[in-house]
């Protein structure tokens, strides 16, 4: 089946302590990206990855980072998290595309709830 | 101001009803996404977009680039569209910016 998993469903963490949350999927995408979901604010893109070994900011990547070292996985790293990055995050791929492509979806994986105590 | 707005920001309807969200953008963009985020928190994608419309099942969508508007139109509304329904425009770095939802609410 064709899927973006994203684990851990659920974390809660304390001030400081690193984190990763994994993204892996098993369509071939060259486009892989992380998102946080906030009440109020709707989603905003953290960093974004148009294949391997190449990522970019998006418009909410401070306290984050990233690596693309394969194709099927982009994991999310906190270094030293804070509370403010309390928040449900998204992770979602899809194939890579340029000026007239022909309407790519972009595949979702089910969430990450996170608190930072 | 943000550089995508939906319209409107709630939605209560009756089934069978034809509903419209629309989506307002002032920034240049390669295309649009059209999102669905079910009541258990699971996005799906609807549709991409860079011009004119696309159909699928029920579900409508448009846009006009030179007026930088989109709408999505679902015919014959039933409990089950219940959703949030959230707008991105893809800018030409290849980054999203989203829209903040119409949440859906249909009523049997």
């Amino acid at each position: 089946e064709a899927q973006v998993t994203q684990n851990p469903r659920y974390l809660i963490t304390v001030t400081g302590k690193k984190l990763t949350v994994t993204c892996s999927q098993n369509m071939n995408h060259e486009y892989m990206s992380w998102y946080r979901q906030d009440p109020g604010l709707g989603l905003r893109q953290i960093y974004y990855s148009m294949n391997v070994e190449v990522t970019d900011k998006g418009d909410v990547p401070e306290g984050y980072k990233v690596s693309r070292k394969e194709k099927r996985n982009f994991p999310l790293i906190l270094e030293s998290p804070s509370p403010n990055q309390t928040s449900l995050y998204f992770c979602a791929s899809s194939l890579f595309w340029a000026q007239g492509a022909r309407g790519e979806k972009l595949f979702f994986g089910s969430g990450t709830q996170l608190s930072v105590l | 101001k943000n550089e995508v707005e939906q319209s409107p920001q709630n939605l209560t309807a009756q089934e069978g009803e034809f509903i419209t969200i629309n989506c307002s953008y002032s920034v240049g963009i390669s295309a649009l996404h059209w999102l669905q985020q079910h009541p258990g928190g699971g996005i799906v994608s609807l549709f991409m977009l860079s011009s004119g419309k696309k159909k699928h099942g029920r579900l409508i969508a448009t846009i006009n680039i030179q007026e930088k508007h989109s709408s999505l139109h679902i015919t014959a509304s039933h409990p089950r569209d219940s959703a949030v329904y959230i707008c991105a425009v893809i800018v030409r770095t290849y980054k999203y910016i989203f829209g903040t939802g119409t949440r859906l609410k249909v009523l049997a």
